[in-house]
């Protein structure tokens, strides 16, 4: 039972456009939406997070946005760069649950040059 | 501060045969957690511990245990390895159980011939 999904497994942007990762989810407890970003051979790295009492939050190039009606969020980058060409998890988890954290099965971003 | 640390960074093992993984936290980290990472399966939560006690655990067979020790290193443990086994397993570390974000290791592959 997959409770937070990425329906696009792959994703080409050119580079200085926009990329827009998306990312659904099913359980309503989930009150905390982080993204991480994983190279081959790497562990995933934390890129940003929020809270389910904010819509937006912004970090530098990335700005996530979360839609709890629609239960979606969605991943942001301006301008996209080469060097942003990566796998993208989206992960989901409720309050009181500790580091049980559900992940999406990832989208692979290429941003080409 | 060096990372997240998982020994060793590859294995092959055969079917029948039982596997122990090493994760060593981010020096002051006390929560540990192990996730499987397989191709369309994206991450899956194994278990967490914290204070050498098993806070959590995933939908997983009793063939996957783990343990943490007194300097909150963390080792798990699948016996009789089944095909399906392969994956990437992912260490993670926190300062506590926290849904806020988490560090990972880079992985230990693991082969099931």
């Amino acid at each position: 039972d997959q409770q937070v999904k990425q329906n696009s497994p792959s994703l080409s942007v050119q580079e200085g456009r926009i990329s827009i990762l998306n990312c659904d989810y099913t359980n309503s407890m989930f009150d905390y939406f982080l993204w991480y970003k994983k190279y081959p051979a790497e562990g995933p790295t934390f890129l940003i997070s929020i809270s389910s009492i904010k819509d937006k939050n912004e970090d530098g190039r990335f700005t996530v946005f979360l839609n709890k009606s629609a239960k979606h969020l969605s991943l942001h980058i301006v301008p996209s760069q080469p060097g942003d060409s990566a796998v993208y998890f989206c992960a989901a988890s409720a309050r009181n649950t500790g580091n049980q954290f559900y992940f999406g099965t990832g989208t692979s971003l290429t941003v080409i040059p | 501060k060096a990372g997240v640390t998982q020994t060793p960074r590859y294995l092959i093992k055969t079917r029948g045969q039982q596997v122990t993984l090493s994760c060593s936290p981010i020096s002051g980290h006390r929560s540990v957690s192990w996730y499987q990472q397989t191709p369309g399966q994206g991450l899956q939560f194994l278990f967490e511990y914290f204070s050498e006690t098993q806070r959590n655990k995933g939908n997983f067979p009793g063939r996957f245990s783990g343990r943490q020790f007194s300097n909150s290193r963390s080792e798990m443990n699948v016996s009789t390895l089944e095909l399906g086994d392969s994956a990437l397993y992912l260490c993670a570390s926190s300062l506590v159980p926290s849904n806020e974000k988490l560090f990972f290791g880079s992985g230990t592959q693991l082969s099931v011939l």
